[in-house]
């Protein structure tokens, strides 16, 4: 059964540190690979990742994947309030086309 | 250009009732996705509709069915309903996945979701 794993659960942290979560996966037919940032309500799409060691970056975010030991990272550096949300990852399937999503990394950015 | 929408945004039922939700993607985007959020479980595929047709569906029982519109508009139904269905039910919209000369469109934009309540 395809599934994806993220951890830590959930991860309290003061303003200005350095955060680093975790995203396994075991899917068969993998095609790519979404971050989410997820507050009070939709989701809202950060990064997509297809190809091993390439990094994303978007200001104090990036992100990078491994697909031969199948996990990737989201790196946030300099924490602020802001950053407090629940991070979701998602692995998309080709040939069915699905979407798989972790149980999410609940990040709390303390002032 | 306009977001998702979903409505209704809340909704408070009791077991054994019936609810609809509705759900309009971004004008231009075909495939219609459903998933369900609960604090346990995380959130689960429940179907995705293109072109008005059931292209994947995930492990849920057949009281949650779901259609598409010529509009791509989509509704998504739960009969029966049960205290555990108790979610929040976010739809996302995107450009058809696995469509020729489209794979680079695999983001999925979330509508904001409809919180219901089974009492």
């Amino acid at each position: 059964e395809d599934k994806v794993v993220q951890s830590p659960l959930s991860l309290v942290v003061h303003e200005g540190d350095t955060v680093t979560l975790n995203c396994s996966y075991e899917v068969t037919n993998f095609r790519s690979l979404l971050w989410y940032k997820q507050e009070k309500k939709a989701p809202t799409f950060l990064f997509m990742l297809t190809s091993s060691g390439i990094e994303k970056k978007s200001g104090r975010l990036s992100s990078i994947l491994d697909k031969k030991e199948l996990f990737s990272i989201l790196n946030i550096t300099a924490t602020q309030t802001g950053d407090s949300a629940v991070y979701l990852c998602a692995v998309l399937t080709s040939g069915t086309y699905k979407y798989i999503f972790g149980t999410g990394t609940r990040l709390k950015v303390l002032a | 250009k306009a977001g998702v929408t979903q409505t209704p945004r809340y909704l408070i039922k009791t077991r054994g009732q019936q609810v609809t939700l509705s759900c309009s993607p971004i004008s231009g985007h075909r495939s219609v996705s459903w998933y369900q959020q609960t604090p346990g479980q995380g959130l689960q595929f429940l179907f995705e509709y293109f072109s008005e047709t059931q292209r994947n569906k995930g492990n849920f029982p057949g009281r949650f069915s779901g259609r598409q519109f010529s509009n791509s508009r989509s509704e998504m139904n739960v009969s029966t309903l049960e205290l555990g269905d108790s979610a929040l039910y976010l739809c996302a919209s995107s450009h058809p996945l696995g469509l020729a000369g489209m794979s680079s469109y695999n983001e999925q934009f979330f509508g904001p979701g409809t919180r219901l309540t089974v009492l």
